[in-house]
């Protein structure tokens, strides 16, 4: 069975720029959770979706947003691009009444 | 803002020996999750307990959890160099379904061959 994926691996993107980052869940997880993880600070929630829809935030400003896809997919979207944005961005899926969540291998975003 | 506050923040040890890791935490959990992340990359989940269970086990791994104190410990037994890896614990919230996950800044721990 195929985990979650991400792409791209790598971006790199100049300060100002949008950035998209993609996430495809583990088949049958409808839930997918955005993670930001930068250097020394750990892992920060980001955004939840479940069933095409929002469920939750973390503090992140509205420049981060995103959307879920019928097919459960998913994308994230960071406009206004700042250096401090640079970090691995980890999606994570699960089933929607679960509390384990799958991981994928992450989109490492550097904005120069 | 972190929930989770691992303990230590890194360990070295030799391999065959093992190792404990602890995760504090502020507020009720309905469960607390353990993650390996190697190098950089995504999170292995390794172990989920609820809150009304004491002790898991699973493979080498050893979970503890005691809510009056509002902490957990990882134990991996007879530690092995592909241990290498940060750990991270995770609380979830006591709401139900689920509830996003509160993750601790990890413990970094090196097995030295």
């Amino acid at each position: 069975e195929a985990g979650v994926t991400q792409s791209p691996t790598h971006l790199i993107k100049t300060r100002g720029q949008q950035a998209t980052l993609r996430c495809s869940p583990i088949s049958g997880h409808t839930s997918v959770y955005w993670y930001q993880q930068a250097l020394g600070l750990g892992l920060q929630f980001l955004l939840w979706y479940d069933e095409g829809e929002e469920r939750n935030r973390g503090n992140f400003p509205p420049r981060f947003s995103g959307r879920q896809f019928p097919n459960y997919s998913s994308e994230l979207n960071v406009n206004a691009l700042e250096l401090e944005d640079s970090a691995l961005y980890l999606c994570a899926s699960s089933f929607s009444d679960s509390y384990e969540q799958y991981f994928g291998p992450g989109t490492r975003l550097t904005v120069t | 803002s972190q929930q989770g506050e691992e303990d230590p923040q890194a360990l070295s040890i030799q391999e065959g020996e093992n190792a404990t890791m602890n995760c504090s935490y502020k507020t009720s959990i309905n469960n607390l999750q353990w993650y390996r992340q190697n190098s950089g990359r995504g999170l292995v989940h390794l172990i989920l307990i609820r809150s009304n269970e004491r002790e898991k086990h699973s493979g080498r791994l050893r979970v503890t959890l005691d809510t009056s104190k509002k902490s957990s410990s990882l134990l991996i037994t007879a530690s092995r160099a592909a241990d290498t890896a940060s750990y991270f614990c995770a609380t979830g919230g006591t709401q139900g379904g689920s509830e996003k996950l509160v993750f601790g800044k990890g413990t970094k721990l090196t097995v030295n061959p």
